[in-house]
């Protein structure tokens, strides 16, 4: 266990819909980061939180929108679903000054759109 | 435009050899490297790192090298075993960034008994 949770571990919805993914970070960490994983492709960067405020954008799609509660969980939010959003979503946090840039991944939630 | 490359999507390898993964950047601005291994259904776990002052960096069985001028890392597996039998994941972190991970598109590692 990384102490990084994500929920659902598996998601399985129709086109059109719309999902919410949640991330618990570890214990202290107050950064929050949201990686997309397509089939064959390495970890894109979404969208970072940082004590509950936006902190850098990647390539995420306006569809898609996150937030960081109080409680320094995240939710990542995923509307109008495409087929081409099936993927894995992986959650990490990070402690500012921790080893190696103190990165935890999540085991990740994937999201398969039919 | 894929700043991160991993240029071998698969490598095989007999356990006790040498595995040696390959990994070029395109971004000068990148000032330190991870390596990261993943087992499937689990997240990416960190492995190895090394900062852009360096050219070495040892951690047991794993070795990074970096070579900056051809833009070029390496993981070095000596010697390799059946558990290392993961994707192995080439990250990159710029300077001046929120330290978001750009991520290469990953090498499947197989090691032979």
């Amino acid at each position: 266990d990384s102490g990084v949770t994500q929920t659902p571990k598996h998601l399985i919805t129709a086109t059109g819909q719309r999902v919410t993914l949640r991330c618990s970070p570890r214990s202290g960490d107050l950064s929050v980061y949201w990686y997309q994983q397509s089939l064959d492709q390495g970890l894109q960067f979404l969208i970072q939180y940082y004590n509950g405020e936006e902190r850098a954008k990647g390539n995420i799609l306006e569809r898609f929108s996150a937030q960081q509660f109080p409680d320094l969980h995240s939710e990542l939010n995923l509307s109008s679903l495409e087929l081409g959003d099936s993927a894995l979503y992986f959650c990490a946090s990070r402690v500012a000054g921790g080893p190696n840039y103190g990165y935890t991944f999540g085991s990740g939630t994937r999201l398969t759109v039919v | 435009d894929q700043q991160v490359k991993q240029n071998s999507p698969s490598l095989s390898v007999q356990e006790g050899r040498i595995s040696i993964l390959n990994c070029d950047y395109t971004n000068s601005m990148f000032d330190y490297f991870l390596w990261y291994k993943k087992y499937p259904a689990e997240g990416p776990t960190f492995l190895i790192s090394i900062s852009s002052i360096k050219d070495k960096n040892e951690d047991g069985r794993f070795t990074v090298f970096l070579n900056k001028s051809a833009k070029h890392l390496s993981l070095h597996i000596v010697p390799s075993q059946p558990g290392d039998s993961a994707v192995y994941f080439c990250a990159a972190i710029s300077s001046g960034s929120a330290r978001q991970l750009t991520f290469g598109s990953g090498t499947q590692l197989t090691v032979l008994p």
